[in-house]
């Protein structure tokens, strides 16, 4: 079984759609994050929950708007794509002594 | 602010050699764990070692080690006996997890990209 599973793995949209990545994780940890890795590979957190919490909100537009429904779901909604919104978007989860498990990431690209 | 720094955007090792990936960290806080994860060109993000602040024993994977040399902030990964498999984006990062807030949170640097050559 997958630990940490998002869907879908590959984004294609105009600007000004809205769409949602799915985050999953079966690890049964508290803290789920969503970091964006950028095209020069940079990984910047945006936002992160605990046990459904918002705990970060990384001066990301709001635009981007997380949801957790459930301790093992976080998922993404944006909203008015933009260009500049291109980029791998990576799922996490937070294990023991603070380890971070990834999602196989969703490549997002506007056009 | 917390940062890392790999001041190495790219290193090429030959097949069967040894490697160092340098990192320094600035942060206040004492105690904190880091990392080393590795991407390779399917993307996934891969941990590669982790490292307690507080212990001064370096890690070791296999053959993946550390030198973690805390008064310096320094945090640099050796790969020995270089695989082609080893050929990927690697980065440090670390986090503060006693700090709370908006500091608990993965600090990531700008990444290694190492090629092995056969």
């Amino acid at each position: 079984d997958t630990a940490v599973s998002q869907t879908p793995k590959y984004l294609v949209t105009q600007m000004g759609n809205d769409k949602s990545i799915k985050c999953e994780q079966n690890l049964g940890h508290d803290t789920m994050y969503w970091y964006k890795q950028d095209s020069k590979k940079f990984l910047k957190i945006m936002f992160s929950y605990n046990n459904k919490e918002l705990i970060i909100n990384e001066t990301v537009p709001n635009r981007f708007s997380p949801k957790s429904p459930d301790k093992a779901h976080l998922n993404l909604h944006i909203n008015s794509l933009e260009l500049g919104d291109s980029a791998v978007y990576f799922c996490a989860t937070a294990g023991a002594q603070e380890t971070q498990y990834f999602g196989p990431g969703t490549r997002l690209l506007v056009l | 602010a917390q940062t890392v720094t790999q001041s190495q955007p790219e290193m090429s090792v030959q097949e069967a050699e040894t490697v160092t990936l340098s990192c320094t960290y600035d942060t206040s806080e004492n105690n904190y764990y880091l990392f080393w994860y590795k991407q390779p060109p399917s993307r996934q993000m891969i941990l590669v070692i982790r490292q307690e602040a507080y212990k001064q024993q370096n890690a070791t994977e296999n053959r993946f080690s550390v030198n973690f040399q805390k008064a310096a902030k320094s945090f640099s990964l050796k790969i020995s006996d270089s695989q082609l498999g080893d050929t990927a984006m690697y980065f440090c990062a670390f986090i503060t997890p006693f700090s709370g807030g908006s500091n608990y949170k993965l600090t990531f640097g700008k990444g290694t990209l190492l090629t092995v050559n056969p």
